[in-house]
């Protein structure tokens, strides 16, 4: 089946550790993103990917990292950095320009 | 800057009322795309639609129908006969472009609207 996994479904953290999340896709997408949803808003973008080995900042990177190396993955580092990590993350990918987003499960982070 | 606006926060019906979501964006783009997903209980987002900018004919898709109204920056979506697993909050979504060139964009979307269909 093609699609999106993130992993894991539920992450717990102490305050001042560095957690990765992870985002892999099977579906040949060129371009990944990742989004930041807050109780009761809309989502936000934290980084997005065009193609391996580029990305670019979205509206919320403070505090955010990520890498991608290969086609199909576009982990995010949530750091110490980031005042308030607890969130919902959801990663998504797209074919191209302006065609729709696919979104995998999310990952919710708790940071106490 | 761009912005979607759902005005309904959340709306509650009884099994079978057909209840409409209502979405008005702003843009300065000439050319763009709105869309609709879903994100049931379970937190992953669904995507319902896609539409240019450049066709504002109806769209049907069974219980499904979207009204996009350019005149009026609107892109609503109604639900015919709703069900109990139609419950979930939905988002409008508009498309940007990220650089002058359009090859990088990202979608703005609103804060949604929770929708709770009754038994």
């Amino acid at each position: 089946d093609g699609g999106i996994t993130q992993s894991p479904k539920y992450l717990f953290r102490k305050e001042g550790q560095n957690v990765t999340l992870s985002c892999e896709q099977n579906l040949n997408h060129d371009a990944m993103y990742w989004y930041r949803q807050d109780p009761g808003q809309g989502l936000r973008l934290i980084y997005y990917s065009q193609i391996v080995n580029d990305f670019q900042k979205g509206d919320i990177a403070e505090g955010y990292s990520v890498s991608r190396e290969k086609k199909e993955s576009f982990p995010l580092t949530v750091t110490s950095a980031q005042k308030n990590p607890t969130a919902f993350y959801l990663c998504a990918s797209s074919i191209g320009l302006f065609s729709e987003q696919y979104f995998g499960p999310g990952t919710r982070l708790t940071v106490t | 800057a761009q912005k979607v606006t759902q005005a309904q926060t959340e709306i509650s019906v009884v099994e079978k009322e057909d209840v409409t979501l209502d979405c008005v964006y702003e843009t300065r783009d000439t050319t763009y795309y709105l869309f609709w997903y879903k994100q049931p209980p379970s937190g992953e987002l669904v995507f319902l639609i896609r539409r240019n900018s450049f066709d504002e004919q109806n769209e049907i898709s069974g219980r499904y129908s979207w009204n996009f109204q350019k005149s009026t920056s609107s892109f609503n979506f109604t639900i015919t006969a709703s069900q109990v697993v139609d419950s979930a909050v939905y988002f409008c979504a508009l498309s940007e472009a990220l650089n002058s060139g359009g090859s990088n964009y990202k979608l703005t979307f609103g804060k949604g609207t929770l929708l709770t269909v009754n038994p």
